[in-house]
């Protein structure tokens, strides 16, 4: 069974501009979380999708944004970048079943923004 | 809100040798899930072991086992018979009660010698 993926894997960005990153779950799950990984703030929660529907959303500003498709598949949308944006962001799916708690990530896509 | 903590920004361990990274944590909730995540230098998240708040019995996978002491609210990892292989960044993570955010650890980074 294919895992996470996430496209692309690297981008260049410019400040101002804006970003779509996207991932596809595992087959079968349904749910998707997507995090930003900086060396000064670590690991940090963004979002969740579940059934197309934000669920539960992270600390940043609304620069940030994401959705999800009806094939579970989920983007992620920033605006306006800013440098403090340059981060790997890492993607994560979940089956969302009575008793399945584990959520596996994809291999990131590394933003750089200059 | 929940928290973790990681004390150990580095450990070494020699090879075939065990180690135990530390972990401990933080939540008013009496339900939750305790998670050991390995991010190798590509990036990608690696999902090592869970705990729930409510197993009675430590979780093992493999080389893998995770001494849970939830009086002291301590999860720590404890790799049996290091290799080479396992030199990476070890993550504590926990979840809330719908499992669907992560909180992090600020993570270990482990290095195995020969």
């Amino acid at each position: 069974k294919a895992g996470v993926t996430q496209t692309p894997r690297y981008l260049i960005k410019t400040r101002g501009q804006q970003v779509t990153l996207s991932c596809s779950p595992i087959s079968g799950h349904r749910s998707v979380s997507w995090y930003q990984q900086t060396p000064g703030q670590g690991l940090q929660f963004l979002f969740e999708y579940f059934s197309e529907t934000q669920r539960n959303k992270g600390n940043f500003p609304g620069r940030f944004s994401g959705r999800q498709f009806s094939n579970s598949r989920s983007e992620m949308n920033v605006s306006t970048l800013e440098l403090g944006d340059s981060a790997l962001y890492l993607c994560a799916s979940r089956l969302q079943a009575s008793g399945t708690y584990e959520q596996y990530f994809g291999p990131g896509t590394r933003l750089t923004v200059t | 809100a929940q928290k973790i903590t990681q004390t150990q920004p580095g450990m070494f361990v020699q090879e075939k040798e065990a180690v135990t990274l530390d972990c401990t944590y933080d939540t008013s909730d009496p339900s939750y899930g305790l998670f050991w995540y390995k991010q190798p230098s590509s990036g990608e998240m690696i999902f090592l072991i869970y705990q729930g708040s409510y197993d009675q019995q430590n979780a093992t996978e493999g080389r893998y086992s995770l001494n849970f002491q939830k009086a002291r609210k301590s999860a720590n990892l404890v790799i049996s018979a290091s290799q080479l292989g396992d030199s990476a960044m070890y993550f504590c993570a926990m979840s809330n009660r719908t499992a669907s955010k992560l909180t992090f650890g600020t993570g270990t980074r482990l290095q195995v010698t020969l």
